[in-house]
């Protein structure tokens, strides 16, 4: 059972076109959030590690911010390109232990 | 330096016979955690070694097992194998410290 929810579960954007995405997860037990980028038939690559509410992460056109509050993050990509297309996938860390769980991604398909 | 290595990439085993995946993290890690991914599922975790020691479980049968060498190298096996056991096996590794993860290409293991 999946109590960590992305959302939409895939996109297709236009390249040049600014997008975002949702990732909810457990207000409780809160240690980490984990965001990832998957490309077909690679490792999945990570993007951010989370920690503390209101962080912010930018990485080149792609960033995300974090409200443990409530439970949710955002992932931005600004300006899509081709090469952003993947499956982005969220993870929640509820201690120092390395047990990530993940929701089930968003697939993102940036046509040009 | 070399990233995650599993082995082998593809496996085809057939009902009831078991199977050993390896995994050699990054050097330096000593934290190798395995996660499952089958169609329509997220990823899921399995287990997590640290320091030859098995520091958590996920919600997965007996029937699979792993362990970790003090190279930090690890091995997951899976005994009297499943149609459902048909996934996409995937490693990662840390430092204890540290909170990423880094994945290795995974190994797809069909069941006939």
């Amino acid at each position: 059972i999946l109590n960590v929810e992305q959302s939409p579960q895939s996109l297709h954007v236009q390249e040049g076109d600014s997008t975002n995405f949702t990732c909810s997860f457990p207000s409780s037990n809160f240690y980490a959030l984990h965001w990832y980028r998957w490309e077909t038939a690679k490792s999945p690559e990570a993007l951010f590690v989370m920690t503390l509410n209101g962080d912010e992460k930018k990485k080149g056109r792609i960033s995300a911010t974090l409200n443990t509050k409530e439970g949710y993050s955002y992932l931005y990509i600004k300006g899509s390109q081709p090469e952003d297309s993947a499956t982005y996938l969220c993870a929640f860390q509820s201690d120092s232990w390395g047990k990530l769980q993940f929701g089930a991604g968003t697939q993102v398909v940036v046509t040009p | 330096k070399a990233g995650v290595t599993q082995t082998p990439r593809y496996l085809i085993k057939t009902r009831g016979q078991q199977v050993t995946l390896s995994c050699s993290p990054i050097s330096g890690h000593r934290s190798v955690s395995w996660y499952q991914q089958t169609p329509g599922q997220g990823l899921q975790f399995l287990f997590e070694y640290f320091s030859e020691t098995q520091r958590n479980k996920g919600n997965f049968p007996g029937r699979f097992s792993g362990r970790q060498f003090s190279n930090s190298r690890s091995e997951m096996n899976v005994s009297t194998l499943e149609l459902g056991d048909s996934a996409l096996y995937l490693c990662a590794s840390r430092l204890a410290a540290k909170n990423i993860q880094y994945f290795g290409a995974g190994t797809r293991l069909s069941v006939l």
